[in-house]
């Protein structure tokens, strides 16, 4: 069956712009969540969402990002006010929700903010 | 809070020979464990994961993991690896209670021939 779908690819933005990032989670998954990894570095953990709780937004890094999941599948990334440091790969991933932990991870989206 | 500790930011290695990749946590609850794997170009990929049970766990690729709670390490091996196990690997943890995986900052393998 089809993994998890990532759109764009790349992305590259002034600074101050604000951009949009999609995932399309594996379908029948519960569990959907984003990470950033900055070059040379490991994955920062941003948002979970569970089923229909409310999401785990603890790793949000700033108020300028947020993220939604429109009838618990798609979900979008948004960055508000794009900054040079905000430059790195978003991943998604999704999982299984209950006892199932692993996570499955899309392609990810390159954001260049220049 | 928990925090993940890769000791080798790149370990360079011969074909066929043993490779151990290290990793320690460090938390206060009871945790899961997870290698990923990361090929060039490519997503993150489960290699294999530690939930409960034998503390000895075998994943994909002909590699295996030992959980050593005293210790707090989750050490990653193969005993004959190939060119085509050159990639970035990543130790990943989670509570039982939030499925978040926190990751180390991985470290790079690269097989010679």
């Amino acid at each position: 069956g089809a993994g998890v779908s990532q759109s764009p690819s790349n992305k590259v933005t002034e600074k101050g712009k604000d951009v949009e990032l999609r995932c399309d989670p594996i379908s029948g998954h519960t569990a959907l969540y984003w990470y950033r990894q900055r070059l040379g570095q490991g994955l920062e953990f941003l948002i979970y969402f569970q089923g229909n709780s409310a999401p785990d937004k603890s790793g949000l890094p700033s108020d300028r990002f947020s993220a939604e999941r429109t009838g618990g599948s798609v979900s979008t990334l948004t960055i508000q006010r794009t900054q040079q440091e905000d430059s790195a790969v978003y991943l998604c991933a999704s999982g299984g929700g209950g006892t199932a932990y692993e996570q499955y991870f899309g392609p990810g989206t390159r954001l260049t903010v220049t | 809070a928990q925090s993940v500790t890769q000791l080798d930011s790149q370990v360079p290695v011969f074909e066929e020979a043993p490779v151990e990749l290290r990793c320690n946590y460090s938390s206060s609850v009871s945790v899961y464990l997870f290698w990923y794997v990361q090929y060039p170009n490519q997503g993150l990929q489960l290699l294999l994961k530690y939930l409960s049970g034998s503390t000895l766990v075998k994943g994909i690729n002909g590699f295996e993991a030992e959980f050593n709670k005293s210790q707090t390490s989750f050490h990653l091996r193969k005993p004959s690896v190939h060119i085509s196990d050159t990639a970035e690997y990543f130790c990943a943890v989670s509570d039982t209670g939030r499925r978040a995986l926190t990751f180390g900052s991985g470290t790079r393998l690269q097989v010679q021939p």
